[in-house]
This record gives structure tokens, C-alpha cells and sequence, in this order.
């Protein structure tokens, strides 16, 4: 199996700050990389896939970036909303499998 | 807009099987369109894809627990469900359904390895 790690595993901020997120695969996934944000007791919600691909609706502030083994989630201004737990995903090869989380906590 | 909701039992005797329903709303699950999956969250073990199943009722498990699981679907009702037998507490965890979109190649329909949406979830609890 790819495992996914995510750093920081947790990172705290301010409204209007800048953050990123790192997602590491332990082997090559190519672009195939998804992205979820999700609050607590929700579900996740999809935020990017293939790496750099913004799902539609979610605002342009969030941004990724990265091939083949590294990969970076980028929130470039911080809104209120956006504090939440991101997760990052493999999508290249079965069994699919997601990082262990990265806890966005506000400063 | 599609939505999906699941339900059954929210809490399951060790050993016994974990059953649940997913059903979808505001769409066919026998369009052929898209893949219809399984994942689970976990304090211990995060979120882990259990298994999805298409149209047509062809599956794809995750080796972990493959030889646990079974999903299968009932398109005259648009709903897809999840068997887990010899359950521990182990699996005692929050289970989403949830829908990836598929692309095809050369006539081959494959699933873009992506979810959206997910439906709310479901706790379920394994204990005596």
C-alpha cells in the first residue's frame, strides 16, 4: 500500500495568514493526488484532485500543487471558515489510502 | 444535486455482521456514470477505503479487508450497502458512502479515485 504522510499534524494560524500543507506519498502517484477538508462531525468535503484541480465551488484561495511524491496544499488567505482538518488522498493505485490528517487550529 | 444517506444499526455485537444502507437521491445509481464506495474513519486507523461497486455490479475491496466484505446494490431502489462479518471493536468506526465519477478509456469505463459527494455518516459501534 502508498502510505500518505501529512506535515505539520497540526498548525495554528490567523485569519488572513497564508498556510500550507505538505503531503508526502511513499511512492510515486504521478498528479493523482485529492484533497478534503473536514469539520468536525462532518464529512469530507473534496476541495482538489489531480493535485491542482479546484473542485467547483470551492474558492480560489485554496490552491495545490506537486507531482510524483510531494505534494502542498496552499490556503492563501485565511477566512474564519477554513479552520478545519485537511486530508490528503491518493488516487493512483488500489487500495486507496489518505494521510493521517493535518488539524488547522485558529492562533 | 445528489445527495446520499446512510443508515442501519448503530451499534453491532462482536463477531456478528455490520450491515448498512446507502441510498441515493437526486440520481441513478444504474446511469453507469459513477462508482459507488465505501470508507470508514477511525480514531485509530483514520479513514480507510473499504471497497466500491459499479452498475453493474462489478466490486473492487480493499485487500485489508476483502475477505470481510461484501457491497452490493439494489438499483430498483438506488441504494448500495456494505456487509462486514466477524466484526471487533476494531471496526467500530464512522462509515461514509460516497460517489466517485468515472472516466472512460478505450471503451474500458475505470473510476476517477476521487469521492464527491459523501453522505453524512454513520457510527457504528462493535460491543457486547
Amino acid at each position: 500500500d502508498i502510505q500518505m504522510t501529512q506535515s505539520p499534524s497540526s498548525v495554528s494560524a490567523s485569519v488572513g495568514d497564508r498556510v500550507t500543507i505538505t503531503c508526502r506519498a511513499s511512492q510515486d502517484v504521478s498528479s493523482r493526488l485529492v484533497w478534503y477538508q473536514q469539520k468536525q462531525g462532518k464529512a469530507p468535503k473534496l476541495l482538489i484532485y489531480a493535485a491542482s484541480t479546484l473542485q467547483s465551488g470551492v474558492p480560489s484561495r485554496f490552491s495545490g500543487s506537486g507531482s510524483g511524491t510531494d505534494f502542498t496544499l496552499t490556503i492563501s488567505s485565511l477566512q474564519p471558515d477554513d479552520f478545519a482538518t485537511y486530508y490528503c488522498q491518493q488516487a493512483n493505485s488500489f487500495p486507496i489510502t489518505f494521510g493521517q490528517g493535518t488539524r488547522l487550529e485558529i492562533k | 444535486q445528489v445527495q446520499l444517506q446512510e443508515s442501519g444499526p448503530g451499534l453491532v455485537k462482536p463477531s456478528q455482521t455490520l450491515s448498512l444502507t446507502c441510498t441515493v437521491s437526486g440520481g441513478s445509481i444504474s446511469s453507469g456514470d459513477y462508482y459507488w464506495s465505501w470508507i470508514r474513519q477511525s480514531p485509530g486507523k483514520g479513514l480507510e477505503w473499504v471497497g466500491y461497486i459499479y452498475y453493474n455490479g462489478i466490486t473492487y475491496y480493499n485487500p485489508s479487508l476483502k475477505s470481510r466484505v461484501i457491497i452490493s446494490l439494489d438499483t430498483s431502489k438506488d441504494q448500495f450497502s456494505l456487509k462486514l462479518s466477524s466484526v471487533t471493536a476494531a471496526d467500530t468506526a464512522v462509515f461514509y458512502c460516497a460517489r466517485q465519477t468515472m472516466t472512460m478509456i478505450r471503451g474500458v469505463s475505470y473510476p476517477n479515485n476521487w469521492f464527491d459527494p459523501w453522505g453524512q455518516g454513520i457510527l457504528v459501534t462493535v460491543s457486547s
